[in-house]
């Protein structure tokens, strides 16, 4: 199975601050496509997870510019360029490459 | 606009069986696989099983923790998954959601409820 890892666990932020999340997979996620098959989910509070980034750089209708994917292989980024209240959760990477798919263990996102 | 709803949550004894169903609408249904995920109380998400489409002879998978107890199953005309699950175990207690995977997974349910107690 492709273990996938992120840090950090928890990552308090200020409004209008930049934050960084990293998720690190054991196998190499490039699709025999020619994409990164590494996504990125949001779950706010009480809510199910809903998809921020896709196919690693790709954002997801509606989501903010703010937000942005970039990596490729095993390494992976997400970056908020300016933190806003309305983006606390919890932040998960997830492959798809391959069954069984995997996510990471989550990076908690609060505001200062 | 897509939506997954689940149903079919509830409570049920260690050992017993339930049956989950995932009504799809607002997409081709058919063409897109199923995925199910469930999360435990305060913990992360946890890949459980899917169900390709028909071109791809609705091949299905599923995670070793629950592989020879859950069956995931579709129905194309009613738009509707299932996750049939046996032989529950405390430890199946979760929200389980049902997801579309085109390219990747994009949509979620609200999830359903499961709890396994005695």
């Amino acid at each position: 199975d492709i273990v996938v890892t992120q840090s950090p666990l928890s990552l308090p932020v200020t409004p209008g601050e930049p934050a960084s999340i990293s998720c690190t997979s054991s196998q190499r996620l490039l699709h025999s496509s020619g994409y990164n098959s590494l996504n990125w989910y949001l779950q706010k509070p009480g809510q199910s997870p809903q998809l921020l980034i896709y196919l690693a750089s790709n954002r997801a209708s509606g989501v903010p510019d703010r937000f942005s994917g970039s990596g490729s292989g095993t390494d992976f980024t997400l970056k908020i360029s300016r933190v806003e209240a309305e983006d606390v959760g919890v932040y998960y990477c997830m492959q798809d490459l391959q069954v069984p798919l995997t996510f990471g263990g989550g990076t908690k996102v609060e505001i200062k | 606009e897509v939506q997954l709803v689940e149903s079919g949550g509830g409570l049920v004894q260690p050992g017993g069986s339930l049956k989950l169903s995932c009504s799809a609408s607002g997409f081709t249904f058919s063409d897109s696989a199923i995925h199910w995920v469930r999360q435990a109380a305060g913990k992360g998400l946890e890949w459980i099983g899917r169900i390709k489409n028909k071109p791809q002879n609705y091949a299905t998978a599923y995670a070793a923790s629950v592989k020879g107890r859950f069956t995931v199953s579709r129905d194309d005309s009613q738009n509707t998954a299932y996750l049939q699950m046996n032989s529950l175990r405390t430890e199946d207690t979760a929200i389980y959601y049902c997801t579309r995977r085109e390219t990747f997974i994009d949509h979620w349910g609200q999830g359903t409820l499961v709890t396994v107690s005695s």
